[in-house]
């Protein structure tokens, strides 16, 4: 069965830091890309980044470039977001997802349960 | 970015009946288009990729169409479990960008 176990999240002041990992089971993960989206009431879904299954492709929202970096380690099977500045506008529920491609697409037909990032003083 | 704008934002329908939620995109996105439902507490779940490829698993009473700019997901026949949350999202631009969601809700 697969399975992506979101973690890391929590309450952050505005400036600060914080990394989100992603525990990959139930599948070969190298051989797929993968993608952080994000969920807010109030602004829907957003993708947020993606990456291939090498590391050798990687995109990112306009919101969060320079920001926001993310990464995988094949060997652990698993993925992260990590997220310096953080705003106010980056507080949301985050998601990890599988791509259903090896390269990097956009299709995500896997998804963690999420992780709740919180940015207030 | 490429805009994606789903009608209606609510659709009330009978179970048994038919329901046809709509996408449209400001710019072509060819047949880049998937479709998620999502349920109240839930993370989405993918139903449609390719803008008419079922995803493993979805019923066959889950259909899509379209291309370019303009995109249909059809219900053939709705069941309790169908009412929820639909999104599209293109994924022909490295900016993916998801609609704002049509709510399917029991009339």
């Amino acid at each position: 069965e697969v399975q992506l176990v979101e973690s890391g999240g929590g309450l952050v002041q505005p400036g600060r830091s914080l990394r989100l990992s992603c525990a990959a089971s139930g599948f070969t993960f190298d051989d797929y890309a993968m993608h952080w989206v994000r969920q807010t009431p109030g602004k829907g879904l957003e993708w947020v980044s993606g990456i291939s299954w090498n590391s050798g492709s990687i995109d990112y929202a306009d919101s969060v470039k320079g920001r926001f970096t993310i990464s995988r380690d094949n060997a652990k099977n698993s993925l992260y977001l990590q997220m310096n500045s953080l705003g106010a506008e980056d507080t949301a529920l985050y998601y990890c997802a599988r791509d259903i491609f090896t390269v990097l697409r956009g299709v995500a037909d896997y998804w963690g349960q999420g992780s709740l990032v919180t940015v207030s003083s | 970015e490429i805009v994606m704008t789903q009608s209606p934002a609510t659709l009330s329908v009978s179970p048994g009946e038919r329901a046809t939620l709509s996408c449209r995109a400001s710019q072509s996105v060819s047949n880049n288009l998937a479709w998620y439902q999502q349920k109240p507490g839930q993370a989405p779940r993918l139903l449609i990729y390719g803008a008419s490829t079922r995803a493993t698993g979805i019923p066959a009473r889950f259909s899509g169409s379209g291309s370019g700019t303009e995109f249909t997901l059809t219900i053939s026949s709705l069941q309790s479990e169908d009412f929820a949350v639909y999104y599209c999202q293109q994924y022909n631009n490295w900016l993916r960008t998801f609609g704002q969601g049509t709510k399917l809700e029991i009339k």
